[in-house]
C-alpha cells in the first residue's frame, strides 16, 4: 500500500511567521509532487507543485522536494489568519494516473 | 475561463437507491478523475479517464462505475449506496494522463441516509 504520510496537526503559529509543513512518501516511482489548500467545507485548492529536486519558490510558499529521502516539504513565509487551512500532500503513483493523498495538516494561524 | 464544474453540489439518497454525480472539465483539458473524501481524510482516487478511456481505477467495489464522453465531462454512478458511501465526491480536471497539474471542481457532497 503507498502510502503519504503528513503529521495531522494542528500546527499553530502566530501572524508574520514561517509555517513548514512536512511529508514523507513511499512510492519511489511518484514522480510529481503537489500541495493542495482546502478551506473547511470547500475542495481542495492547487498552490504549489514540483517535479524535480531542489526549492520551488511562488510568491510567499517555497516546496522543497528531496527524492533520494522520500520527503517534501511546504514552507509559508509571512503566514496570514487567511492561511489557516487544512494543507494536502499528494504525489502521483509510479503510473501517474492517480494521486495519493496524505491526510492533510491543519495549520492555525493566530493575529 | 470556467473551472471545473460539478453537479449537483449537494445529494441526499437512501440507501440501496442509485445515484450519479456529473462534472465538466475546464475547457481544454481531457482527462477527468473522481476522488472520494471522508471527514478528516485526503481524497481517496476512483477513477481516471483521458480520451474516454479508464487509465486507472482505485480500491473501489463494483458499484462504483464512470464514463466519460465526448466533449470530455464524465459521470460517476454509483450503485446500491451504503451509509459509508456518504462523503464528498470530487471531480478533478487536467490536461493529459501524465504526471500533471490537476484541479479540483467544488464537489458533491453525499449523505446516504
Amino acid at each position: 500500500q503507498k502510502e503519504v504520510e503528513q503529521n495531522s496537526g494542528p500546527l499553530s503559529v502566530p501572524e508574520g511567521a514561517i509555517a513548514s509543513l512536512n511529508c514523507t512518501y513511499s512510492d519511489r516511482g511518484s514522480q510529481s509532487f503537489f500541495w493542495y489548500r482546502q478551506y473547511s467545507g470547500k475542495s481542495p485548492e492547487l498552490i504549489m507543485f514540483i517535479y524535480s529536486n531542489g526549492d520551488k519558490e511562488d510568491g510567499r510558499f517555497t516546496a522543497q522536494l528531496n527524492k533520494a529521502s522520500q520527503y517534501v516539504s511546504l514552507l509559508i513565509r509571512d503566514s496570514q489568519p487567511s492561511d489557516s487551512a487544512t494543507y494536502l500532500c499528494a504525489v502521483t503513483n509510479q503510473a501517474g494516473t492517480a494521486l495519493i493523498f496524505g491526510k492533510g495538516t491543519t495549520l492555525s494561524v493566530s493575529s | 475561463d470556467a473551472g471545473v464544474t460539478q453537479s449537483p453540489t449537494h445529494l441526499i439518497k437512501t440507501r440501496g437507491q442509485h445515484v450519479t454525480l456529473r462534472c465538466s472539465p475546464i475547457s481544454g483539458h481531457k482527462s477527468v478523475s473522481w476522488y472520494q473524501q471522508v471527514l478528516g481524510q485526503g481524497p481517496q482516487f476512483i477513477f481516471q479517464y483521458y480520451e474516454k478511456e479508464e487509465r486507472g481505477r482505485g480500491n473501489f467495489p463494483d458499484r462504483f462505475s464512470a464514463r466519460q464522453f465526448p466533449n470530455y465531462s464524465s459521470e460517476l454512478n454509483v450503485n446500491a449506496l451504503l451509509l459509508g458511501d456518504s462523503a464528498l465526491y470530487l471531480c478533478a480536471s487536467s490536461g493529459g494522463t501524465g504526471d500533471t497539474e490537476a484541479f479540483f471542481g467544488q464537489g458533491t457532497r453525499l449523505t446516504v441516509v
